[in-house]
């Protein structure tokens, strides 16, 4: 079993639309939870970074962590066509090192 | 802030020959960096963490002759590829964490370099 499970999709919702990406994992330390998206061919770049359960909210962006359940969520309102990209969970024990990636959700958000 | 860069951002060479990549923290001292492989369509795959002035250490499967890591200072660390062969071809992508105002404990990641051997 993967320490992090993620759907890879792919997802196409039309513009306006509210994106639900989710991942689910295994080992119960990690404490910080991340949020990266990937455009084609780029470097990922964090969106959300949350430390152990609760929402947290930034913009369009809802974060959500469920350690009871193993499962995190990232909400995303009014998507829009530039939000079309690849989105990663990642997940860690102690902080920035020893990061577990999901195998990220391709996102394609149409116009 | 926390920027990080990565050059070149696209490389073509040869079967047989050396590849150098730079990853560089911008605008903060970045006590660790890591690489990062990834394949089409694939997620990341971690190859080393390096601390600066210490020697990296890989991960299971990695071979440490033929990707050689050299993290001289707080805001350069780079990878090379010896001998590279086609099945080296991928997307490599270095990640920093470290000290900077503004910066906290995540990683941030440089923009990628397309190794292509042919």
């Amino acid at each position: 079993q993967k320490e992090v499970e993620q759907d890879p999709g792919p997802l196409s919702v039309p513009e306006g639309a509210i994106v639900s990406l989710n991942c689910t994992y295994s080992n119960s330390a990690f404490q910080y939870f991340m949020w990266y998206r990937q455009y084609s061919r780029k470097g990922p770049e964090l969106l959300m970074y949350t430390y152990s359960s609760g929402n947290k909210e930034d913009g369009r962006f809802t974060a959500q962590v469920d350690k009871s359940s193993k499962y995190i969520s990232l909400f995303i309102r009014d998507s829009q066509p530039s939000d079309s990209a690849t989105y990663l969970c990642a997940m860690s024990v102690g902080g920035a090192n020893n990061l577990f990636f999901g195998t990220g959700t391709r996102l394609t958000v149409i116009p | 802030g926390a920027v990080v860069s990565q050059h070149p951002s696209w490389v073509i060479c040869k079967s047989g020959t050396s590849v150098k990549i730079e990853c560089r923290s911008l605008d903060f001292q970045a006590t660790t960096m890591f690489w990062y492989r990834q394949f089409p369509k694939q997620s990341l795959m971690l190859m080393a963490t390096s601390n600066e002035g210490s020697k990296a250490t890989y991960e299971q499967g990695v071979e440490k002759d033929k990707f050689l890591i050299n993290h001289a200072s707080l805001t350069l660390s780079t990878l090379t590829v010896t001998s590279a062969h086609p099945e080296d071809s991928s997307f490599y992508i270095c990640s920093a964490s470290g000290l900077g105002q503004g910066v906290t404990y995540e990683q941030y990641f440089g923009p990628g370099t397309r190794l292509t051997v042919t």
